[in-house]
C-alpha cells in the first residue's frame, strides 16, 4: 500500500477555508485517495474519496493533482466542529487487503475562533 | 438500530488481570475488527474477523486474543493486562471484507482501559 505525508498539526480561522495537503507519492494506478476524520475520543468518520478527479461532497472537496502524487482536502468554512484529526489513506477500492486498514497519525486541525 | 456497541466505555485493571472487551453490532455486517489508539500513534489494527468463525492478526495482535461465534459479536481479551495495553480500543464493522471503502466503516464509540 502507498505511504502517505501529512502534517503533524495545522491551524485555521473560523470561517475561512481549511486546506490540507498529503502526499502519496507510491500511489499505484489502482489506488484511491481516501479521508476520514476522527473528533476527539469519537471513531473515525469517512469524508470523502477520489481516483483521478477532484470530488466535491456536502462535507468538503477533495483537489488530486495530474501525477496523483499528492492530494488536498479542502474544508470551505471551517467551523469549531471541524476540529479534529485528518487522516489520508490511499487503498484500493474494494477486494485486495483493503480490509486490513490502518490509520496513521493524520493532521490534527484546530480551527480557531 | 444501535450500530456498533462497545462495553464498557471506561475500565481500571491492575496488571495481570484478565478482562474483555464486547463488541456487538445489528447490521448483518460480516467484518469486524478491534483497533487501538495511543497518543501520537493513530489506530493501530489489532484483530479482525470476515465472518463468524474466521479471525486474523492485525498489526499489534500480540497480549490480545479474539473469537467470532456469531455475526453480531466480536469480543476482545487481554488475558494478563499490562501497562503498555493502556490505551482506548475501538471496535469497527463493514457489510464485508470486499465492501468498498467509500462505503465506510461503522465505528463504536470507544473503551478506554487504564493499567495501572
Amino acid at each position: 500500500d502507498a505511504k502517505t505525508t501529512q502534517p503533524t498539526s495545522m491551524d485555521c480561522a473560523e470561517g475561512r477555508a481549511a486546506n490540507l495537503p498529503c502526499n502519496h507519492s507510491t500511489i499505484s494506478g489502482n489506488e484511491y485517495v481516501y479521508w476520514y476524520r476522527q473528533i476527539h475520543s469519537q471513531g473515525p468518520q469517512y469524508i470523502i474519496h477520489g481516483l483521478k478527479n477532484n470530488e466535491t461532497n456536502e462535507m468538503a472537496s477533495l483537489i488530486i493533482t495530474e501525477d496523483r502524487k499528492s492530494s488536498t482536502l479542502i474544508l470551505p468554512h471551517a467551523t469549531l466542529r471541524d476540529t479534529a484529526v485528518y487522516y489520508c489513506i490511499v487503498r484500493v477500492n474494494s477486494g485486495g487487503s483493503n480490509y486490513k486498514l490502518t490509520f496513521g497519525k493524520g493532521t490534527l486541525l484546530t480551527v480557531n475562533p | 438500530n444501535a450500530g456498533v456497541t462497545q462495553t464498557p466505555k471506561f475500565q481500571v485493571l491492575k496488571t495481570g488481570q484478565s478482562m474483555t472487551l464486547q463488541c456487538a453490532q445489528d447490521m448483518n455486517h460480516e467484518y469486524m475488527s478491534w483497533y487501538r489508539q495511543d497518543p501520537g500513534m493513530g489506530l493501530r489494527l489489532i484483530h479482525y474477523s470476515v465472518g463468524a468463525g474466521i479471525t486474523d492478526q492485525g498489526e499489534v495482535p500480540n497480549g490480545y486474543n479474539v473469537s467470532r461465534s456469531t455475526t453480531e459479536d466480536f469480543p476482545l481479551r487481554l488475558l494478563s493486562a499490562a501497562p503498555s495495553q493502556t490505551s482506548v480500543y475501538f471496535c469497527a464493522s463493514r457489510k464485508s471484507r470486499d465492501t468498498p471503502l467509500h462505503y465506510g466503516y461503522t465505528f463504536g464509540s470507544g473503551t478506554r482501559l487504564t493499567v495501572v
